[in-house]
C-alpha cells in the first residue's frame, strides 16, 4: 500500500518552457502533499506544501509565481515550473502522507528536469 | 528555524564490517524518521521512533532515538552490499506534517 506515482520521469526541454509534474496518490488520500528538489549528492530541500483545496505553503526563498502548485483533488497535486531555465534543472520528488499527524511520507520516483 | 545535521557525510566499508550515522537536531523532535535512497531512486521509508530513548530493530538496523529526543542513530551491523545508499535522518518542525531532513549519510559497501 502507500503507492505515489509521480509523472514524468524525465523531462529534457528548451529554455521559456513551462514544465507540469504530477503527483498521485494511488491507494490513499493524501490531504497533504510535499515538493522537493534534490541537487545530485545533496539533500532533499522541501520546497512547498501542497494542500488539497486550498494555497500551496512555500518554504523561504520559493518564488511562488515560478513554481507553481495545484492540489485539486485528494490524491493529485501538481508542481509547475513556469518559464524555466537551465538553473530550474534538477530533480524534484513529491511525497505524500495518510491522514493524521506524524505519518511517514511515501515518495514518487521523482523527475529529472533538464533545461537546455 | 530548525535544523538536522547528520554525520558523517560519506562512509565506506568494506563487506561484513558495522556502519554508523548519527543524526542531531537543533530543537526536540516529536518524532525522528529515518529513509534510504539508492543511487537513481527516490527515499524510501525506513522506521519512525517516538519515544524518548526508543530503540527499534530491523534485521542488521538498529535505530536508536535518543533521551532527550534530540539525536538518533542508525546502525547497521555486517553490512552488505545491498546496503548501499544514502540514509536520510528527517524530523517534523512543530505539528505541520513537514519533515526537515538531513544531509544524509552515504554508504559505499566493498565486496
Amino acid at each position: 500500500g502507500a503507492v505515489v506515482s509521480q509523472h514524468p520521469s524525465w523531462v529534457i526541454c528548451k529554455s521559456g518552457t513551462s514544465v507540469k509534474i504530477e503527483c498521485r496518490s494511488l491507494d490513499f488520500q493524501a490531504t497533504t502533499m510535499f515538493w522537493y528538489r534534490q541537487f545530485p549528492k545533496q539533500s532533499l530541500m522541501l520546497m512547498a506544501t501542497s494542500n488539497e483545496g486550498s494555497k500551496a505553503t512555500y518554504e523561504q526563498g520559493v518564488e511562488k509565481d515560478k513554481f507553481l502548485i495545484n492540489h485539486a483533488s485528494l490524491t493529485l497535486s501538481t508542481l509547475t515550473v513556469t518559464s524555466a531555465h537551465p538553473e530550474d534543472s534538477s530533480f524534484y520528488i513529491c511525497s505524500a502522507s495518510e491522514v493524521g499527524l506524524s505519518q511517514p511520507q511515501h515518495f514518487g520516483d521523482g523527475t529529472r528536469l533538464s533545461i537546455l | 528555524g530548525q535544523q538536522v545535521m547528520q554525520i558523517p557525510q560519506y562512509q565506506h566499508v568494506q563487506e561484513g564490517e558495522d556502519f554508523t550515522t548519527y543524526c542531531n537536531s537543533s530543537t526536540t523532535l516529536s518524532n525522528i524518521q529515518w529513509y534510504k535512497q539508492r543511487p537513481g531512486g527516490h527515499p524510501v521509508f525506513l522506521i519512525q521512533l517516538v519515544k524518548s530513548g526508543e530503540v527499534k530493530k530491523q534485521k542488521r538496523l538498529t535505530f536508536q532515538f535518543g533521551e532527550a529526543k534530540k539525536n538518533s542513530s542508525l546502525h547497521i551491523t555486517a553490512t552488505q552490499t545491498t546496503d548501499v545508499g544514502t540514509y536520510f535522518c528527517a524530523g517534523p518542525p512543530g505539528n505541520t506534517g513537514k519533515l526537515i531532513f538531513g544531509q544524509g549519510t552515504t554508504l559505499q559497501v566493498k565486496p
